[in-house]
C-alpha cells in the first residue's frame, strides 16, 4: 500500500534555532518527492520537488534531502522565523499516467515561538 | 488569473441540500485537481482532471460528488444530499500539465454542514 508517514507529528521550536522534519514513504513506482508549506485557511504552497537523482535541495532557509534507498526525506529549516510556524506535508507522486493521485503525508505543525 | 480562485470560501448548508464549489485555474494549466482536507487530517484525494476529461475519479467518495470542468478551464465540484461528514475544506489545485509538476493551490471552501 502507498503510503507516507511524517514525524514529529507537531514540534515546537524557538525563534532562531533549526530543525528536522522526518518524511518516510513506501510508494512505488516512484516519481517525485515533494515538500508543502500550509499555512492556516490558506492552501498549500510548494518548497521543493525531488526526483529519484536529487538528494538534496534548498529552496531559502529549507533545505530538503532525499534517501531513494531507504525511502526517507527530511525537511531542514535553518534559523527559523515566528512566519515558519505552519503545517508541513510531505508528498509523493507515483509515476503512474493518467493518475492525479499524489500521496499526502499528515503533516508536521510546526510552532516557532518568540 | 495570477493564481488559483475558489469559491465561495466559505459555505454554510443544511443537511440535504445540493451545493456546488468553484475553482479558477491559473490560466494555460490543462490539469485540475480536488481535495479534501478535514479538520487536523491530510489531504484526499478526490478527482483529477487533464483539460475537460477526468482519467482519475477514484477519490470520489460515493456518487453524490461530481465534477465537471468545461473549456479545459474552470472546474465545478457538485455535492448531492450533503451529509455532515462532507464538511471540510475542499481544495483545489492546477499545474501546467501534470503531476510530475508543481501544483499550485487555491485557499480552498471551508463547507460546514449543519
Amino acid at each position: 500500500k502507498n503510503q507516507v508517514e511524517q514525524s514529529p507529528q507537531s514540534l515546537i521550536i524557538l525563534e532562531g534555532k533549526n530543525c528536522t522534519l522526518q518524511c518516510n514513504y513506501t510508494v512505488s513506482p516512484f516519481s517525485n518527492l515533494r515538500w508543502y508549506k500550509q499555512d492556516t485557511g490558506r492552501g498549500p504552497v510548494s518548497l521543493t520537488i525531488m526526483t529519484f537523482s536529487e538528494n538534496t535541495k534548498s529552496n531559502g532557509r529549507y533545505t530538503a534531502t532525499l534517501d531513494a534507498d531507504t525511502k526517507q526525506s527530511s525537511l531542514h529549516i535553518t534559523a527559523s522565523q515566528l512566519s515558519d510556524s505552519a503545517s508541513y506535508i510531505c508528498v509523493v507522486s507515483a509515476n503512474v499516467s493518467n493518475t492525479g493521485k499524489l500521496i499526502f503525508g499528515q503533516g508536521t505543525t510546526l510552532q516557532v515561538k518568540p | 488569473g495570477a493564481g488559483v480562485s475558489q469559491s465561495p470560501s466559505n459555505k454554510v448548508t443544511e443537511k440535504g441540500k445540493d451545493v456546488e464549489l468553484r475553482c479558477d485555474p491559473i490560466s494555460g494549466h490543462t490539469a485540475l485537481y480536488w481535495y479534501r482536507q478535514s479538520l487536523g487530517q491530510g489531504l484526499e484525494f478526490l478527482i483529477y482532471f487533464q483539460g475537460n476529461s477526468a482519467p482519475d475519479k477514484s477519490g470520489l467518495p460515493s456518487d453524490r460528488f461530481s465534477a465537471e470542468r468545461t473549456g479545459g478551464s474552470v472546474s465545478t465540484l457538485t455535492i448531492q444530499r450533503t451529509q455532515q461528514e462532507d464538511s471540510a475544506v475542499y481544495l483545489c489545485a492546477s499545474s501546467f500539465q501534470g503531476t510530475n509538476e508543481k501544483l499550485f493551490f487555491g485557499s480552498g471552501t471551508q463547507l460546514s454542514v449543519l
